[in-house]
């Protein structure tokens, strides 16, 4: 079993407020990296696909990048809304069809 | 709607009952699986379907036996569960080939043992 590590466990923002959170794997063998957005009563969405050292992906006011080196990747969101609400997942990829979750990130975006 | 279908939505069973999740993708997808989350848990891999053939089982109990009659429907039997068992299950899909596909998921089965 890997250890995939997500910090903080859970955030609370205000509207507005621009924030980040961490996600720590494994740097050996690495393949790939997922980040998943779930809102609650939900499917887990994918925002990013993520594969090179140093690469950096961006979707509207959601940004990430990612160090295959130490074995880390940041999620921001900038401005963030009420909507922004809910866990963000990171999965890295190692074997053949096999992600490996992290426990995930609860984002709550307060009006 | 993602594209993969998961019934029932929410399952209340007796730890003598046997029942069964269903999953249906209609995304031309080729692997299926299914995730077991727990409480404050991560997403926990039980099995992998590639091609129809189970490529995975990571150590799951045989209370819960899988099946993937083609490449569009999977399947969770369960027989015999215990409380611990309680979990949202989740089924995803993936079209395979390299680092840049993903999954889709469903929304999940949410289970309860009593």
């Amino acid at each position: 079993i890997l250890n995939v590590e997500q910090s903080p466990q859970s955030l609370h923002v205000q509207e507005g407020d621009s924030t980040n959170f961490t996600c720590s794997f494994p740097s050996s063998n690495f393949y790939a990296l997922h980040w998943y957005r779930w809102e609650t009563a939900k499917s887990p969405e994918a925002l990013f696909v993520m594969t090179l050292n140093g690469d950096e992906k961006k979707k509207g006011r959601i940004s990430a990048t990612l160090n295959t080196k130490e074995g880390y990747s940041y999620l921001y969101i900038k401005g963030s809304q009420p909507e922004d609400s809910a866990t963000y997942l990171c999965a890295p990829l190692y074997n053949f069809n096999k992600f490996y979750f992290g426990s995930g990130t609860k984002l709550n975006v307060k009006p | 709607e993602t594209g993969v279908t998961q019934t029932p939505r929410h399952l209340v069973m007796g730890m003598t009952n046997k029942k069964s999740l269903k999953c249906e993708q209609h995304l031309g997808h080729n692997a299926m699986y299914w995730y077991k989350q727990s409480a404050k848990k991560p997403l926990e891999l039980m099995f992998v379907y590639s091609l129809e053939e189970r490529v995975e089982n990571n150590s799951v109990p045989s209370r819960f036996s899988p099946e993937c009659p083609n490449s569009s429907h999977l399947f969770l039997h369960l027989h015999t569960l215990q409380p611990e068992d309680s979990a949202l299950y989740l089924c995803a899909s993936s079209q395979e080939g390299g680092p840049a596909w993903g999954y889709t998921f469903g929304s999940g089965t949410r289970l309860t043992v009593v």
